[in-house]
């Protein structure tokens, strides 16, 4: 099975600040790659996919980029209603399988 | 609207069976592959299963292998989760998921709200 890193697990940040968060897998996956955003209590929330292109309807803060075994998820002004874990996830092969989440707070 | 509601879950003995269910609307459901994800209390998103849009090819993480059956009836917009021999670890919210495309190999873009599957004696 394909293993996904995720860091930080977790981040404190301020209000407008620009946070990145990184994504390794253990094998090549190509560009299949997702990133999810949980709010608590919610369903997941797709946000990215195809590790750049922007799902529809989601604001354009969030961006994307990577190829192979290294991807990252952008927010570039941080702000109260983006607070949630964010989960990657390869769809290259079956199992998929996930990153163990990054919890976004404010400072 | 795209939507997906599940339902069927609760509390389940230990080697029990449960059947969970998806209904979709606002979209063509046989034209699209449909996973099942689940999340244990406190714990990451796990894949479960994928079918394809015609159920002709379906998918288990190792896990739920023998135990678990994926299956849809597109007559219904209907999508399943045959669970049997549960297992405390099988305790989690199981979310159904869309595809974006027939035979699973384009990611998750839709997802349901979510059904309790509790494993308790």
């Amino acid at each position: 099975d394909i293993q996904m890193t995720q860091s930080p697990s977790s981040l404190s940040a301020s209000v407008g600040d620009r946070v990145t968060i990184t994504c390794r897998a253990s094998q090549g996956i190509n560009n299949y790659l997702a990133w999810f955003q949980q709010k608590p209590g919610k369903a997941p929330k797709s946000l990215i996919f195809g590790a750049s292109s922007l799902e529809s309807g989601v604001s354009s803060k969030f961006s994307g980029s990577g190829f192979g075994t290294d991807f990252t998820l952008t927010i570039s002004s941080l702000q109260p209603e983006d607070i949630a874990t964010y989960y990657c996830q390869q769809y290259n092969s079956y199992p998929w399988t996930f990153g163990q989440g990054t919890k976004v707070e404010i400072k | 609207q795209e939507q997906l509601v599940e339902s069927g879950g609760g509390v389940v003995q230990p080697g029990r069976s449960l059947r969970l269910s998806c209904v979709a609307s606002g979209f063509t459901f046989n034209k699209y592959g449909m996973h099942w994800v689940r999340q244990a209390p406190g714990r990451g998103l796990e894949w479960v299963a994928l079918i394809w849009y015609d159920g002709s090819n379906k998918n288990y993480m190792n896990a739920v292998k023998g135990r678990v059956t994926i299956s849809r009836d597109n007559s219904k917009n209907t999508l399943y989760l045959q669970m049997n021999s549960v297992r405390d670890e099988d305790t989690a919210v199981y979310y159904c998921a869309r595809d974006r495309g027939l035979r699973g190999v384009y990611g998750i873009a839709v997802w349901g709200q979510g059904t309790t599957v509790a494993v308790s004696s």
